[in-house]
């Protein structure tokens, strides 16, 4: 089992719709999460952080559910420069400290 | 806002050569990352330092090194380049405190092809 999954999609919405992406994770001990969003051929860009009791950012809302091991991005009223990959990247304790990245949910908003 | 640059966008460099991919980051951070990006693969960490003249061995360090002699500045280094490595190189870099915790912040990468 990989260590962080997500669906790679595509997703593909019209504009204005609401879209969630999910993203498990394996480790139990895992203490950081974040989002981020990637532009073809680009580098990452820092979403947002999921915290324990879940944020919101505008249009955006991260969820986390520590019992189940996932993490969760909510877009509401979808913009076209919402399309992109979103990459979700959780943080482990232990001697292995390091960050581990999904291999990302395609979304494309269609006009 | 956190700048963190690297030296080239596009590089095309022959097998066998020596290859310095360099990063500068202009907020006084602690701990730098090197990562590679390939379709299929995700982000893959090579190396990472937490302090001057400091590193770690990443996910994937054979055939690379690195170099952190000052605190702003992070280099990758292909020690004899391979038709392999050729990928989208990506330096990062995050503030202290929890260390690896903190949201990492990339430069624009660097396109590398090893013909």
């Amino acid at each position: 089992r990989k260590e962080v999954e997500q669906d790679p999609g595509p997703f593909n919405v019209p504009e204005g719709a609401t879209v969630a992406f999910n993203c498990t994770y394996s480790n139990s001990a895992s203490q950081s999460f974040f989002w981020y969003r990637q532009d073809c051929r680009k580098e990452p860009k820092l979403l947002m952080s999921v915290y324990s009791s879940g944020n919101e950012d505008g249009r955006f809302t991260a969820q986390l559910n520590r019992a189940s091991q996932y993490i969760s991005l909510l877009i509401r009223d979808s913009k076209l420069s919402d399309s992109a990959t979103y990459l979700c990247v959780v943080g482990n304790a232990g001697n292995n400290r390091k960050l581990i990245w999904g291999l990302g949910t395609s979304l494309a908003v269609n006009p | 806002d956190v700048k963190v640059t690297q030296s080239s966008r596009y590089l095309v460099k022959r097998t066998g050569e020596k290859v310095f991919l360099e990063c500068v980051q202009d907020m006084d951070h602690e701990n730098m990352f090197w990562y590679r990006q390939d379709p299929g693969l995700g982000l893959r960490l090579i190396y990472f330092s937490y302090d001057v003249k400091m590193k770690e061995k990443g996910d994937i360090p054979e055939g690379y090194s690195v170099s952190r002699e000052k605190k702003e500045r992070f280099s990758l280094i292909l020690e004899s380049a391979s038709t392999n490595q050729t990928s989208m190189y990506l330096c990062a870099s995050s503030s202290p405190g929890q260390g690896f915790f903190q949201p990492q912040h990339f430069g624009d990468g660097t396109r590398l092809s090893i013909l």
